[in-house]
């Protein structure tokens, strides 16, 4: 079991680019939760994806983020025009069925110049 | 306020010694999880609890949804449980997405 993958591991963007982050969750788990991290706000929830469909966004700034999960092995985190406030790792988790324990990717480290 | 409150923010410990860090909750939290965050910034699973007590080799933790707190109690500290060690709760049913503690950072020291 490979865990949950993310790519790339390490992301730099101008400022005003996009950035497309990736997240392969675990076999057989239909649940796949964004989060980032940052030193001044900590770790922090984005959104949530459960057999595919969007259940809770609530996290995501309005503007420029969006998510999708095309199928049951991929979710990608959609950042236009990013600005450096945008700057963090942001994290892929997946669970089972999204109500028990969930399981961390390695991040995927974002810089926007 | 912070949903998720956890202390203490650093802790320094000599090889060999106990400590304990705790969660105490504003939520109706209904599950906790407990992490390690390494070096290399991977997040690594320690504990899963709905309420009750689970322990694994030097480690042990609790969770008390009555009294809306956790611990987690570290025996005979070694030089690889350095790191900074996070509290996430879930907030009600049915599927949540986990609530963050700020982190304590766990330094051992020979």
């Amino acid at each position: 079991n490979a865990g949950v993958i993310q790519t790339p591991r390490h992301k730099v963007t101008g400022k005003g680019q996009e950035a497309t982050l990736w997240c392969e969750p675990i076999s057989g788990h239909s649940a796949v939760f964004w989060y980032r991290q940052t030193i001044v706000q900590g770790l922090e929830f984005l959104t949530y994806f459960r057999n595919q469909a969007p259940i809770d966004d609530s996290g995501m700034p309005k503007e420029r983020f969006s998510a999708q999960m095309p199928n049951q092995s991929h979710s990608t985190l959609k950042i236009q025009s990013t600005q450096p406030q945008d700057s963090a790792v942001y994290l892929c988790a997946s669970s089972l069925q999204g109500e028990d324990e969930q399981y961390f990717g390695p991040g995927t480290r974002l810089t926007v110049l | 306020g912070d949903k998720v409150k956890q202390s203490p923010s650093a802790l320094s410990l000599q090889e060999g010694t106990n400590s304990a860090l705790r969660c105490n909750f504003s939520i109706a939290a209904t599950t906790v999880q407990w992490f390690l965050q390494n070096p290399r910034g991977s997040l690594i699973n320690l504990f899963y609890l709905v309420p009750g007590t689970k322990e694994n080799g030097r480690l042990k933790s609790a969770f008390d949804s009555k009294e809306s707190y956790s611990t987690l109690h570290i025996r005979d500290a070694q030089l690889e449980d350095s790191g900074t060690y996070f509290c996430a709760a879930e907030e009600g049913q049915g599927g949540r997405a986990l609530i963050f503690g700020t982190g304590t950072t766990v330094s051992v020291s020979p």
